[in-house]
C-alpha cells in the first residue's frame, strides 16, 4: 500500500531561524496536504497542492509539490514561537462516493526556542 | 472552533467494558473519518463513511465498530479493548479533498 515517509521526526530551531519538513511517498500521488497540530490539539488543514511542481506560499509558509508529485517540503522562513507543533503531510486519494482517502506520515515536532 | 464536535473528551475503561464515541459536524459536509493516533505512529484511517455508506475499512479488529445514522453523525462502538488501544480517536469530515477534525477523545485501555 501507499507508505508516506516523512523526515526529520523532530526539529529544534531558535527563534528566528529557518525551518523546512520534507515528505517522500512511495507511489505517485494524487494530491498532497499539509496539517499543523499543535501540543495538545487537532490537526488543522494548511492547504493542498495538486499540480506536479506547484509552489504555494501563505505568509512565512512555502509549499512545494515535487515535479514527479511523489515527493513535497514546508519551508517556514524566520520561525516564531506561535509555529510550535507538529507538521503533517497526507496523500490524498479518492476513495469513492465523494470520500478522500488520507495516507499521513508520521510528523515533524518543531519546537521553537525563544 | 466548533464544526466536529467528539464526546467524550476523556475516557477510561476496562477490558471488559463497552463503551461508545460519539462525532457529530455541523459543516453539511457527505463524508466521515474515524482516525487512531498513538505515540510514535502516524495517524491511521480506521473507517470512511460517505453518505452514510462504509466505503472504507482498514483491516481495523473487530472489537471496534462504526456507526453511522445520517450524515452529521458518526460513532465509534467500542468491546473487549485491549491496553494498545489505548490512543487518541480523531473524527473528521469533507465535503471534498480538506478534512476537518475534531479534538478527539483520549482513550485509556485498562
Amino acid at each position: 500500500g501507499q507508505q508516506v515517509m516523512q523526515i526529520p521526526q523532530y526539529q529544534h530551531v531558535q527563534e528566528g531561524e529557518d525551518f523546512t519538513t520534507y515528505c517522500n511517498s512511495s507511489t505517485t500521488l494524487s494530491n498532497i496536504q499539509w496539517y499543523k497540530q499543535r501540543p495538545g490539539g487537532h490537526p488543522v488543514f494548511l492547504i493542498q497542492l495538486v499540480k506536479s511542481g506547484e509552489v504555494k506560499k501563505q505568509k512565512r509558509l512555502t509549499f512545494q509539490f515535487g515535479e514527479a508529485k511523489k515527493n513535497s517540503s514546508l519551508h517556514i522562513t524566520a520561525t516564531q514561537t506561535t509555529d510550535v507543533g507538529t507538521y503533517f503531510c497526507a496523500g490524498g486519494s479518492p476513495s469513492g462516493a465523494g470520500s478522500y482517502q488520507l495516507t499521513f506520515g508520521k510528523g515533524t515536532k518543531l519546537s521553537v526556542i525563544p | 472552533e466548533t464544526g466536529v464536535t467528539q464526546t467524550p473528551r476523556h475516557l477510561v475503561m476496562g477490558m471488559t467494558n463497552k463503551k461508545s464515541l460519539k462525532c457529530e459536524q455541523h459543516l453539511g459536509h457527505n463524508a466521515m473519518y474515524w482516525y487512531k493516533q498513538s505515540a510514535k505512529k502516524p495517524l491511521e484511517l480506521m473507517f470512511v463513511y460517505s453518505l452514510e455508506e462504509r466505503v472504507e475499512n482498514n483491516s481495523v479488529p473487530s472489537r471496534f465498530s462504526p456507526e453511522c445514522p445520517n450524515s452529521s453523525h458518526l460513532f465509534l462502538h467500542l468491546h473487549t479493548l485491549q491496553p494498545e488501544d489505548s490512543a487518541l480517536y480523531l473524527c473528521a469530515s469533507s465535503q471534498e479533498n480538506e478534512q476537518y477534525f475534531g479534538p478527539g477523545t483520549r482513550l485509556t485501555v485498562t
